[in-house]
């Protein structure tokens, strides 16, 4: 199984603030890596998908980078709504795999 | 607009089948590149991959589940199902389905479409 290892676990930052969550896989993953945003009590939402790909309504101020094993999300200016758990997604192959989560919270 | 839709018995006890249902709206699963995923997760904890069921009836399963996973579809009336048979109070969770999808110019691109999720309890 590739494991999905996310980073940091819990991020701590301002409204303003540029910020950038990282994820990990266990194995050459290439372009298949998603990332989802979700809030408690919601279903998770998906914010970019292969790699870099922005889902349909979702900000421009988040975007998405990295190849192979290492990828980034990031966020270019925090709003209030952004504050919540992120999880990074693997679907290039069998089983997928979740990363365990960076929880967002607010400085 | 697609849409999905949980639903499942709330509450069973150990070592019973849990069966799930998820009806959805806006595609089909007879669609060439269409297919339905189950996800669970533990209150306050990550998310599982359990299962993947393709239009062409391909069928994914998490190996951590070994065999006690089944998942099928009724296209006829957009419905997916999942059970897990002798469950435990491990199996706890909110169990999510979701749609995947091949799309001919980008790809697979992974669950873009979730339900609102459905709380199953496992207790004695």
């Amino acid at each position: 199984d590739i494991q999905m290892t996310q980073s940091p676990s819990v991020l701590s930052a301002s409204v303003g603030d540029r910020v950038t969550l990282n994820c990990k896989a266990s194995q050459n993953i290439n372009k298949y890596l998603n990332w989802y945003q979700q809030k408690l009590g919601e279903a998770p939402k998906l914010l970019i998908y292969n790699t870099n790909n922005l889902q349909t309504g979702i900000p421009s101020r988040f975007s998405g980078s990295g190849s192979g094993t290492d990828f980034t999300l990031t966020i270019s200016s925090l709003q209030p709504e952004d504050f919540a758990t992120y999880f990074c997604f693997q679907h290039n192959s069998w089983p997928l795999t979740f990363g365990s989560g960076t929880k967002l919270e607010i400085k | 607009q697609v849409t999905l839709k949980e639903s499942g018995p709330g509450i069973l006890q150990p070592s019973q089948t849990l069966s799930l249902t998820c009806t959805f709206s806006g595609f089909s699963l007879s669609t060439y590149g269409m297919g339905v995923g189950w996800i669970r997760q533990p209150s306050g904890k990550g998310l599982e991959w359990l299962a993947n069921i393709w239009w062409d009836d391909d069928k994914y399963y998490n190996p951590s589940l070994k065999n006690r996973l089944t998942i099928s579809k009724d296209t006829s009336n957009n419905q997916a199902f999942l059970k897990i048979t002798n469950v435990d109070t491990a199996d706890t969770a909110t169990y999510y389905c979701a749609r995947i999808a091949i799309v001919v110019t980008t790809g697979a691109t992974g669950f873009a479409y979730w339900g609102q999720g459905t709380l199953v309890t496992v207790s004695s």
